[in-house]
């Protein structure tokens, strides 16, 4: 099984912060790389795909990078609406799996 | 609008079987492949099963195969998930996700599933 990892597990920013949060896979996915994020108490919501492609409905402020092994999730001016977990997650081949999250919290 | 909903989740003992149910609308089912992805307590996101388009090939992570099956009635719009055997590390919000060229485009607000030990 592929293995992600994601770093950091959690963080604390202010609004306004660039924040940006990396995804390590175990082997080479190139860019079959998704992020979601998952408010307390909510289901996962889609933000990008394929490593870079902003989710219809997303904010602009969210972007994705990287190919290979190695991505990045960044907000560009972190929002209270923000404040959430972000999973990244590997589509490449089965079985789909996660990182374990990020938590963004309150600073 | 592209809705998911999950129902048939509860308290069942462990051994036991549970049948969820995911009930499409706002798409054409029969067009997409189909995923579950669950959620223990407090944990993170774990990829349990998926189905495409005409039910004809699933998948499963290895911690539920032999024990879940998938499948889907594209008529009644819904995607089931058979759960026997249950064990308590079995206990998570389940949901169902809309998968379009392998990312989840779309969620269902989950069903929580409780084996008791």
């Amino acid at each position: 099984d592929i293995q992600m990892t994601q770093s950091p597990s959690s963080l604390s920013a202010s609004v306004g912060d660039r924040v940006t949060i990396t995804c390590r896979a175990s082997q080479i996915i190139t860019t079959f790389l998704n992020w979601y994020q998952q408010r307390p108490g909510n289901a996962p919501k889609l933000l990008i795909y394929a490593a870079s492609n902003l989710h219809s409905g997303a904010p602009s402020r969210f972007s994705g990078s990287g190919s290979g092994a190695d991505f990045t999730l960044t907000i560009s001016s972190l929002q209270p609406e923000d404040f959430a977990t972000y999973y990244c997650q590997q589509s490449d081949s089965l079985p789909y799996t996660f990182g374990q999250g990020t938590k963004v919290e309150i600073k | 609008e592209v809705q998911l909903e999950e129902s048939g989740g509860g308290l069942v003992q462990s051994g036991g079987s549970l049948r969820l149910s995911c009930a499409a609308s706002g798409f054409t089912l029969s067009n997409y492949w189909m995923n579950w992805v669950r959620q223990a307590p407090g944990k993170g996101l774990v990829w349990v099963s998926r189905i495409n388009r005409d039910g004809s090939s699933t998948n499963y992570a290895d911690s539920v195969k032999g024990r879940f099956t998938i499948s889907r009635d594209n008529t009644k719009n819904t995607m089931y998930l058979q759960m026997n055997s249950l064990r308590a590390e079995d206990t998570a919000v389940y949901y169902c996700a809309k998968d379009t060229f392998s990312w989840f485009d779309s969620w269902g607000q989950g069903t929580l599933v409780t084996v008791s030990s």
